[in-house]
Formats: C-alpha cells, structure tokens, sequence
C-alpha cells in the first residue's frame, strides 16, 4: 500500500560527494515536493514540480537541484554534499490544486531519506 | 521569517483529557490550513484540514478551529489517546499548492 517510496532510508556520504535521493509515487499525482526536516525548523521546501521537466525553488534552494523526467519519479540532487546538508529529507506528491480534499491540495509523503554527510 | 509558527515544542497530556496544540500565522492570503502527523520513522500524514472562510472543522476526535482576526489555529484532541503520541505540524497553503509548514509540536499522551 505504499504509494510514495523513497530509495534510501539512511546515507552516510562523505563531504564533496554527489548525492541523489530517488523518489517515485503510484497515485498518478501531478505536483511533486521535497522538504527537509530539522529539529526547532519543522519541514522547508527545497523545489517543486507541478508538471513534468517543470520545476520551481522553494525556499532553501541553494545547494540542491531536481530532475523530473517522468511523471511519477522525481529525484533531489546534492551535487557537492556539505556538513550542513544532514538531514532528514522528505518526498511529496499531491493532486493537481482542486482536486484535493474539501479544495486543500493535502500531500502524501514518504518515509524520508536521512542523510549524514561527514 | 516564519510564517506558521508552532511557540510549543511539547506538550504532555493525560489519556482521556482533551490536547490542545496551537498554531500562529501571519500572512492573511492563505487558503487552507492544515494539521499532519508524523511518528518516528514515518513521513506526516494528514490529519484534517480547514478553510480560511471557515471557523471550524470537525472529524472524529480531532476539532480544528481557526480564528481569523488573530491569525490563529489550534487542534483540539478528545479524549486524547496514548496512540496520539507524535509530533504535529500545523501548515498553511500559499498560492494553491505550495504548503508552508511549522517547527512542529511533540504530544506526549501518558495512560
């Protein structure tokens, strides 16, 4: 019953490195997130993506991009991980706006990718 | 700046008694107000939303109420349940789908 999947639960890489977080959702959803959670600052939006190939910076983009080549996968790119950049990261789908719940566009999440950069 | 803001990081409650957990905002443009769950190990899920030209919602246990002038939500739980245990974030929708979410709060429901 899982319907967003998240590649890799836990990652320990090294300063410099290129990293990639892999996530892929069955519910044939239109926009897609990634958030990263940290203790005392609740989940920030990294980029979005409301459409294939498309993507928007959300509000802590730097030192990241994003790759949408398909509709149900969408993938998080650390292209020099840094110290800073451990963290919890958190995939989302959600219906195109409109056809959420009562009008709310609710996101379903993944189980998240904790990543430790040494 | 934070836009939702969660001033509580925890809260211990009885089981049995009502939890109450609060939530500020300050921009007036957001549509939706939302409540998700998130246990450890999990990703939140969605609990129960309300709309900006609603007051409240309810579903089951779970009240949420929004009081607009004060630019203030809060999630009432009765009776609360040790099952009720996780940490909830209040978010709010800004501009249709990008959803803008809190530092959270972690209940504490003790049988």
């Amino acid at each position: 019953d899982v319907k967003v999947t998240q590649s890799s639960r836990y990652l320990v890489k090294r300063t410099g490195e290129k990293v990639f977080l892999e996530c892929v959702q069955d519910m044939d959803h239109e926009n897609m997130f990634w958030y990263r959670q940290d203790p005392g600052l609740g989940l920030r939006l990294i980029y979005f993506s409301y459409d294939v190939k498309m993507k928007e910076k959300g509000d802590i983009p730097e030192g990241y991009s994003v790759s949408r080549e398909k509709k149900e996968r969408f993938s998080l790119i650390l292209e020099s991980a840094s110290t800073n950049q451990t963290s919890m990261y958190l995939c989302a789908s959600s219906p195109s706006w409109g056809q959420g719940l009562s009008g709310a566009n609710v996101l379903t999440f993944g189980a998240g990718s904790r990543l430790t950069v040494l | 700046d934070q836009q939702v803001k969660q001033n509580s990081p925890s809260l211990s409650v009885q089981e049995g008694r009502i939890s109450i957990l609060n939530c500020d905002y300050t921009n007036s443009m957001f549509d939706y107000f939302l409540w998700y769950k998130k246990y450890p190990a999990e990703g939140p899920t969605f609990l129960i939303s309300i709309s900006s030209i609603k007051d409240k919602n309810e579903d089951g246990r779970f009240t949420v109420f929004l009081n607009k002038s004060a630019k203030h939500l809060s999630l009432h739980i009765v009776p609360s349940q040790p099952g009720d245990s996780a940490v909830y974030f209040c978010a709010a929708i800004d501009g249709g789908f990008k959803t803008i979410f809190g530092a959270g709060t972690r209940l504490f429901v003790k049988a």
